[in-house]
């Protein structure tokens, strides 16, 4: 099976940088991927990592490293509107593909 | 856009009741899913279809059976409500497998 381990809760302030860790166990990799959620909102898909290093989408970016099972997304010039929970998923091994997700960590922007 | 549209967004139902969550999807997506998010606990599948009249078990398919006899329509039935069984449900549905996951913006379930 699968199994990911992310942080509960991260804050920060507007204009900063922050980094949210995801560490995953599966049987078989077939990427990784971001989704955030507002609150009272639906998940909303940001990024998938099928290969090591960055991928950048404006101010947020996702990286893989497959010998580490770890990845993280970045945020940058961190707005009020990022407050949201993010959530990290990778697909199932044996070929169905559907994403297993980890709890999720809430981020918590201030001014 | 992909839109997926769930029926209700708050439903409060009594204990033993039979709940119908209805799901649409408007882009002719092959795949569709039912998850249920609770907090800490994240998201977790339930059932999952490829196909028209065709569903798989997720992760916790206790206590739920699902329909799809249209495409473009997914139901959640919970046969008998219980009160463990409150929760946010969402339905999600993706191109094909691999694909990015589309979701609805949920149900909010209330058994009392």
């Amino acid at each position: 099976g699968q199994s990911l381990e992310q942080p509960s809760e991260v804050t920060a302030v507007e204009g900063a940088i922050v980094q949210i860790n995801c560490t995953y166990q599966t049987s078989g990799f077939y990427g990784l991927s971001w989704y955030q959620q507002h609150d009272g909102g639906a998940p909303t898909f940001l990024s998938y990592n099928a290969l090591d290093g960055l991928e950048e989408t404006g101010r947020f970016s996702s990286f893989l490293s497959r010998s580490d099972s770890y990845g993280y997304l970045l945020l940058q010039e961190l707005q009020m509107k990022d407050s949201a929970s993010y959530f990290c998923a990778v697909p199932a091994s044996g070929g169905s593909y559907i994403p297993t997700f980890g709890r999720g960590t809430s981020l918590i922007v201030h001014p | 856009d992909v839109k997926v549209t769930q029926s209700s967004r708050y439903l409060v139902k009594r204990t033993g009741e039979k709940v119908f969550l209805e799901c649409v999807q408007d882009m002719d997506h092959e795949n569709m899913f039912w998850y249920r998010q609770d907090p800490g606990l994240g998201l977790r599948l339930i059932y999952f279809s490829y196909d028209v009249k065709m569903k798989e078990k997720g992760d916790i398919p206790e206590g739920y059976s699902v329909s799809r006899e249209k495409k473009e329509r997914f139901s959640l039935i919970l046969e008998s409500a219980s009160t463990n069984q409150t929760s946010m449900y969402l339905c999600a549905s993706s191109v094909d497998r691999g694909s990015p996951l589309h979701f609805g913006n949920g149900t909010r379930l209330t058994v009392t």
